[in-house]
């Protein structure tokens, strides 16, 4: 079945730099590639998302690229803020099943 | 609008009791999901249904049973509690199979 592997497991960083979070995955029929961001005692929630369609998608500060040949897609935030500071998590699936497989999980942390 | 909504929000069962998590959405999506989360695991997919009648297993569903009566709510029962069953569980639902899971908050349940 799918195998998602996310690095890092933490990243710090200070305010107004840069964070960029990797997850591969195994299973070359995945077409879906969602990241979500999980804040202290909250469910995820999605904040971006990619097909397999689609090389690249931005929205605002928050930036997904894909690359189905390598078969690993990443999340980049830019301009970070101490909001920005959560669990991120990326995910992957083949879109008919409508079954996500999670990565680790990635604890960001943003000094002011 | 609610969204999921997920009862109760913390427990502590003794091991070999029973209970039921509840699990609500509003939002008529057919697709409902059950995952526990521990830590620095990421989220596991315990069991599934892609509509009202119809229920699926997950990575790990031994210890739980679902049932999907109606559209709007999915339960998910534990038997006979175990301590391996101590982490927080999340409900989710989406419209459209995989795409755009909305969470709810979360159940953490401790078995001593």
């Amino acid at each position: 079945g799918e195998n998602v592997e996310q690095h890092p497991s933490t990243l710090s960083v200070q305010e107004g730099d840069s964070a960029v979070i990797k997850c591969t995955y195994s299973d070359s029929a995945s077409n879906y590639f969602p990241w979500y961001k999980q804040e202290l005692g909250k469910g995820p929630q999605l904040i971006i998302d990619i097909r397999s369609n689609v090389g690249e998608k931005k929205d605002q500060r928050i930036a997904v690229t894909l690359n189905k040949t390598a078969k690993h897609f990443s999340l980049h935030i830019t301009e970070t803020q101490p909001e920005d500071s959560a669990v991120y998590f990326c995910a992957a699936s083949k879109g008919s099943q409508g079954n996500l497989i999670f990565g680790k999980g990635t604890k960001l942390s943003v000094k002011p | 609008n609610a969204g999921v909504t997920q009862t109760p929000k913390f427990r502590i069962l003794k091991i070999g009791q029973s209970m039921t998590l509840q699990c609500t959405q509003d939002m008529n999506h057919n697709y409902m999901y059950w995952y526990r989360q521990d830590p620095g695991m990421g989220l596991k997919l315990i069991y599934y249904s892609v509509g009202a009648g119809i229920t699926d297993k997950g990575e790990v569903p031994n210890g739980y049973n679902v049932s999907r009566s109606t559209t709007e709510d999915f339960p998910l029962r534990l038997e006979l509690a175990a301590p391996s069953q101590t982490s927080v569980y999340f409900c989710a639902s989406s419209g459209w199979e995989a795409y755009g899971y909305t969470f709810g908050s979360g159940t953490r349940l401790t078995v001593v």
